[in-house]
């Protein structure tokens, strides 16, 4: 199976301050790469598809980039409402495999 | 709107079965994959497996592929797991999540989870 790991896995950030959390694959899943957003007591919810593609609704401050084993999702400017837990999934072989997860927080 | 409703969880002692299942409403049911994820408490998420249109695939991730299947009924629009032999690793709240649309068959939107306590 693929192994997901992410970096960090607890993030505090000021209100329009740029975030970054980084998602690395053990082998290549050509670009095959989801991120999800989780809030407290509520479903996932898909932001970004295909390391790249923004789902339909998400706003645009969030993107997603990467290649390879090495994926990143980008917040552009932090928001109260992205306090949340991030996870990213491969979907490339094999198993679907989701990273462990970075808890994002409001310094 | 896609609404999926997972119920069944609850206290199930060891060894024990339990059948979830998942209420599907606002899409059409039977055009889609659909699956199980799970994430145990203070844990990240885990793929259980997923399953065709017409049922003809299932896949499962394989650690537990023979304790856990996955079934759909078309005409009522619902998902189900059966899970046998739980142990308290089992404990997790389980989701059951929808594909994107083809081509993509990976988990697109999540129900709200239900959650299952395996303990004596």
């Amino acid at each position: 199976d693929i192994q997901m790991t992410q970096s960090p896995s607890f993030l505090s950030a000021s209100v329009g301050d740029r975030v970054t959390i980084n998602c690395k694959a053990s082998q290549n899943i050509n670009k095959y790469l989801n991120w999800y957003q989780q809030k407290l007591g509520e479903a996932p919810k898909l932001l970004i598809y295909n390391t790249n593609s923004l789902q339909t609704g998400i706003p645009s401050r969030f993107s997603g980039s990467g290649s390879g084993t090495d994926y990143t999702l980008t917040i552009s400017s932090l928001q109260p409402e992205d306090v949340a837990t991030y996870f990213c999934l491969q979907h490339s072989s094999g198993p679907n495999t989701f990273g462990p997860g970075t808890r994002l927080a409001l310094k | 709107e896609v609404k999926l409703v997972e119920s069944g969880g609850g206290l199930v002692q060891p060894g024990r079965s339990l059948k979830l299942s998942c209420a599907a409403s606002g899409f059409r049911f039977n055009d889609y994959w659909m699956g199980w994820a799970r994430q145990a408490p203070g844990k990240g998420l885990e793929w259980i497996g997923e399953i065709n249109q017409d049922s003809s695939t299932i896949n499962y991730t394989p650690s537990l592929k023979d304790k856990f299947t996955i079934s759909r009924d078309n005409a009522q629009n619902t998902l189900y797991l059966q899970m046998s032999k739980l142990g308290s690793e089992d404990t997790a709240i389980y989701y059951c999540a929808r594909d994107y649309g083809y081509p993509y068959n990976w988990f697109a939107y999540w129900g709200q989870g239900t959650l299952v306590t395996v303990s004596s």
